[in-house]
């Protein structure tokens, strides 16, 4: 167990609609990374906040946002969704906002756009 | 964007054997990682390497770091079907990871 709790576990949803996906991060980490898996394919960087501020962002659509909460949860929105928005979302947390930390990821979050 | 490349894409092998899969990159790294991700589950820390030609052995693993720090490798020995999973390498402290490596161990 990571300790990274993510919500739900499986999401189906239909085109056009937006969908929240919801992290804990585990016990005492301030960095929350969320990444896009597609098809058993490396993962993609989305965004990294730390301490509730953004820090890093990758290839993040306009169509999706996250935002990091004082009690230091993440929540990934995703909207207008797209047949191509289908894959895992993984989020990661460590205790530090870069450097050698590990990341601890969860068990990811399973979207479906049908 | 630094990029980093890993080979093979798929490799599947029978149990007892060695293996060798690489991560490569024209960007030089401060650090690499590797982790192994089982179906369903997030991926897991193997290792870290920091120091160019730096060599870490995690049991039947060993992790190479490049001199120039632009690439790495992991080396399996006797693969046991437990070893079966999906192996990334990731840099630039989590914010880049490779394309990976789906490893299959045959018993």
């Amino acid at each position: 167990d990571s300790g990274v709790t993510q919500t739900p576990k499986h999401l189906i949803t239909a085109t056009g609609q937006r969908v929240t996906l919801r992290c804990s991060p585990r016990s005492g980490d301030l960095s929350v990374y969320w990444y896009q898996q597609s098809l058993d394919q490396g993962l993609q960087f989305l965004i990294q906040y730390y301490n509730g501020e953004e820090r890093a962002k990758g290839n993040i659509l306009e169509r999706f946002s996250a935002q990091q909460f004082p009690d230091l949860h993440s929540e990934l929105n995703l909207s207008s969704l797209e047949l191509g928005d289908s894959a895992l979302y993984f989020c990661a947390s460590s205790p530090q906002q870069g450097g050698r930390s590990p990341l601890h990821f969860g068990n990811g979050t399973r979207l479906t756009v049908t | 964007t630094q990029l980093l490349e890993q080979s093979p894409q798929f490799l599947s092998i029978q149990e007892g054997e060695n293996l060798t899969v690489y991560c490569n990159s024209s960007s030089v790294f401060s650090s690499l990682q590797w982790y192994r991700q089982e179906p369903g589950e997030g991926p897991v820390l193997l290792v870290t390497v920091v120091t160019g030609g730096e060599v870490k052995k995690l049991k039947r693993l060993t992790f190479q770091f490049g001199d120039a720090r632009k690439d790495s490798s992991l080396h399996i020995t006797a693969a046991q079907p437990g070893d079966t999973g999906l192996y990334l390498c990731a840099g630039d402290a989590g914010l880049t990871f490779g394309t990976g490596t789906r490893l299959t161990i045959i018993p």
